[in-house]
């Protein structure tokens, strides 16, 4: 069966830190990928996906995600955080028809002043 | 357009009793889906639908049913309440076809099973 893993549960970060958060998922064919965030109190929102073409995405709020097949990965990457993406955050893959997603466990991200 | 819908957002049941979530879409979107989040596990998916009149199991199916009968709403139902149960439970929501397969989720629906 399909797995996705974040090996990052918490992350502490002070604001204008550098931030990567890891996702590796284990299904070898196509895939499309996906990163949620959730907010305090909020439902998950979209960042940002990854169907096919260019393997570096952009999303919104400044993030991006790089998929590097050989490694089945597919990381989150921010220059410089902000108090305000105090979330967790989920990396999700889709294989196959329909719409069922496969989560990882969530990686909840503090950001300190 | 409202986008997902999910009632109630709070509930407490007690052990052996049942009840209704309830989630509603208006932006005509075909599949469906039923999440429950629990800390340290993610979101595991439920029961899930292609369509109106077509449902199918996920991951975690046991203690819950579903139906779709109409393209709109997609209840999800726990016929005998377990303190396993409790949860915070998500709908989500997205189009048909070959490009868009991003789900837009609910606000959700936190169950506390005592």
């Amino acid at each position: 069966a399909q797995s996705v893993s974040q090996h990052n549960h918490h992350v502490i970060l002070s604001e204008a830190a550098s931030l990567e958060l890891g996702c590796n998922y284990s299904y070898g064919g196509t895939v499309n990928l996906f990163w949620y965030v959730q907010y305090p109190g909020q439902h998950l929102q979209l960042l940002l996906k990854y169907f096919s073409g260019d393997p570096l995405v952009k999303g919104i709020k400044g993030f991006e995600a790089e998929f590097i097949k050989s490694k089945f990965s597919f990381n989150l990457r921010k220059p410089s955080v902000q108090w305000s993406d105090t979330a967790e955050y989920f990396c999700a893959v889709k294989n196959g028809g329909g719409n069922k997603l496969t989560f990882g466990t969530g990686t909840q991200l503090k950001v300190e002043l | 357009n409202a986008g997902v819908t999910q009632t109630p957002k709070f509930q407490v049941l007690k052990t052996g009793q049942s009840m209704t979530l309830q989630c509603a879409q208006d932006m005509n979107h075909e599949y469906m889906s039923w999440y429950r989040q629990d800390p340290g596990m993610g979101l595991r998916l439920i029961h899930y639908s292609v369509g109106a009149g077509i449902t199918d199991q996920g991951e975690v199916p046991n203690g819950y049913n579903v139906s779709r009968s109409t393209t709109e709403d997609f209840p999800l139902r726990l016929l005998s309440a377990a303190p396993s149960q409790t949860s915070v439970y998500f709908c989500a929501s997205s189009p048909s076809g070959t490009e868009s397969y991003e789900q837009y989720f609910g606000p959700g629906t936190r169950l506390t099973v005592t």
